[in-house]
């Protein structure tokens, strides 16, 4: 299957500081890519979807000014959380749809990014 | 009301035993319907679509009832390696978002 990558895989960062996250299709062009966020024992939450060369679009509640998207190519979206608190590590995790024809449409996991802020 | 509603079990089994999740979903209107497979601290993978007759993957059935709007996943012969959480996947139209369950937990016993 296709492969997504994702870097860095953990980060553990003070509170207050930013992090960036990049998600990045290795093997196909994604022209969408998303953005979830899996607190523990809960079911992912998609936190935005990223469009190559738009704006991304926010899911209600998700504040837009502080966790930044940016997908400028087809094969690279970054997530940044801005001023990062407590409340924020989470498991963060990227998909990139890869469509075949008009009939198959799958999501293609990173592997997450673990965010720890102290 | 939640998209997508699983029972997060856990579900304990003996190896060799059959087990079977099911999933409701709540808009009549979704058109395409996934397991996905969740190991712990890792990213889901896809497990198997979910067509409207039904279909196998192995040890692994997938079925789809539209009236009632559940699916369900059966894995016959259940191995140790299957010891995971099965996400069941909802997604309204073919380029839509996908609405994911809290995962069903399947741990396998020698």
């Amino acid at each position: 299957g296709a492969v997504v990558s994702q870097h860095p895989s953990r980060v553990i960062c003070k509170s207050g500081t930013s992090v960036k996250i990049e998600c990045r299709s290795l093997d196909f062009q994604a022209t969408t890519m998303f953005w979830y966020r899996q607190f523990p024992k809960q079911s992912l939450m998609l936190m935005a979807t990223s469009n190559e060369g738009s704006k991304a679009t926010y899911e209600q509640g998700v504040e837009k000014d502080k966790f930044l998207i940016n997908h400028a190519s087809l094969t690279l979206s970054t997530l940044t959380v801005t001023s990062a608190h407590p409340e924020d590590s989470s498991f963060y995790i990227c998909s990139a749809r890869d469509r075949v024809g008009e009939s198959t449409d799958t999501q293609y996991f990173g592997p997450g990014t673990r965010l720890t802020v102290l | 009301r939640k998209e997508v509603e699983q029972d997060p079990g856990p579900f304990n089994v003996p190896e060799g035993a059959t087990v079977a999740f099911n999933c409701t979903y709540s808009n009549s209107a979704s058109q395409s319907f996934f397991w996905y497979r969740q190991d712990c601290r890792k990213e889901p993978k896809l497990l198997m679509s979910v067509y409207s007759s039904g279909n196998e993957d192995g040890r692994f059935t997938a079925q789809l009832n539209r009236a009632s709007q559940y699916i369900s996943l059966l894995i016959r012969d259940s191995k140790l390696s299957d010891s995971a959480t099965y996400l069941c996947v909802v997604q309204l139209n073919t380029g839509n978002q996908f609405y994911f369950g809290t995962g069903t937990s399947l741990t396998v016993i020698p």
